[in-house]
């Protein structure tokens, strides 16, 4: 869905570098998901923040991954020290409250990590 | 926690009905989404249940068994373009989960 905007919409980075992964949510919502795919694969759970809020991360892996959702700004999914693992496209779903209401995703982020 | 089980392919012929299939177990339950998802592109979002019954939306129709565990998503008068995977997606007091995924082929 187009309110949901997130950038960059592709992203290279080399082995060991950071890799920051913004979404801006449509206006009116305050909850956002994300999820990473790998080709030909499914959507994986990764986080579930509101603003100011980590709700439940038990998709994130432990090490490398952290994100956050300020009181102002968009979401930011922040991976350190990128591996070529990481490789996929990382999608962001934004939603009104905490358990209500439609859902719509964003274009993604295709990382790359060469 | 959720369990969501789809089939992982389908094909039918353009201009039939197919049916999709979703069942899941999940400890609480907030709602049932259908996405459509075509290579390389972002999911779509096609149906939101929360109550039992059938929602249509065009060719588009989506049922619910909240005693049962169950959806399925209808497409009629199916065409081309709705070849792509179709993911359920249940969503419980916390967050969303998706189900893996059916890629439906549809064939002239």
């Amino acid at each position: 869905n187009a309110g949901v905007m997130q950038n960059p919409r592709h992203l290279v980075r080399r082995r060991g570098q950071e890799a920051r992964l913004r979404c801006s949510p449509m206006k009116g919502h305050s909850h956002v998901y994300w999820y990473r795919q790998l080709p030909e694969e499914g959507l994986k759970f990764m986080v579930y923040l509101q603003k100011e809020n980590i709700i439940d991360e038990s998709g994130m892996p432990k090490e490398r991954f952290s994100a956050e959702f300020p009181k102002e700004g968009p979401s930011i999914l922040r991976i350190q020290q990128v591996v070529r693992g990481d490789s996929a496209a990382y999608f962001c779903a934004s939603s009104p409250g905490r358990g209500s209401g439609e859902a719509f995703f964003g274009q993604g982020t295709r990382l790359t990590v060469v | 926690g959720q369990n969501i089980d789809q089939p992982t392919e389908m094909t039918a012929t353009e201009g039939a009905i197919v049916q999709i299939n979703c069942t899941y177990q999940t400890s609480g339950f907030n709602g049932l989404f259908w996405y459509q998802q075509h290579a390389g592109e972002a999911p779509t979002f096609l149906s939101y249940n929360v109550l039992d019954g059938l929602e249509e939306k065009g060719r588009f129709s989506s049922f619910l068994s909240r005693s049962k565990g169950y959806s399925y998503l209808l497409l009629k008068e199916l065409q081309m373009k709705d070849s792509a995977s179709y993911l359920c997606a249940v969503r419980d007091e916390w967050d969303m989960r998706f189900g893996a995924g059916t890629r439906l082929t549809v064939k002239p």
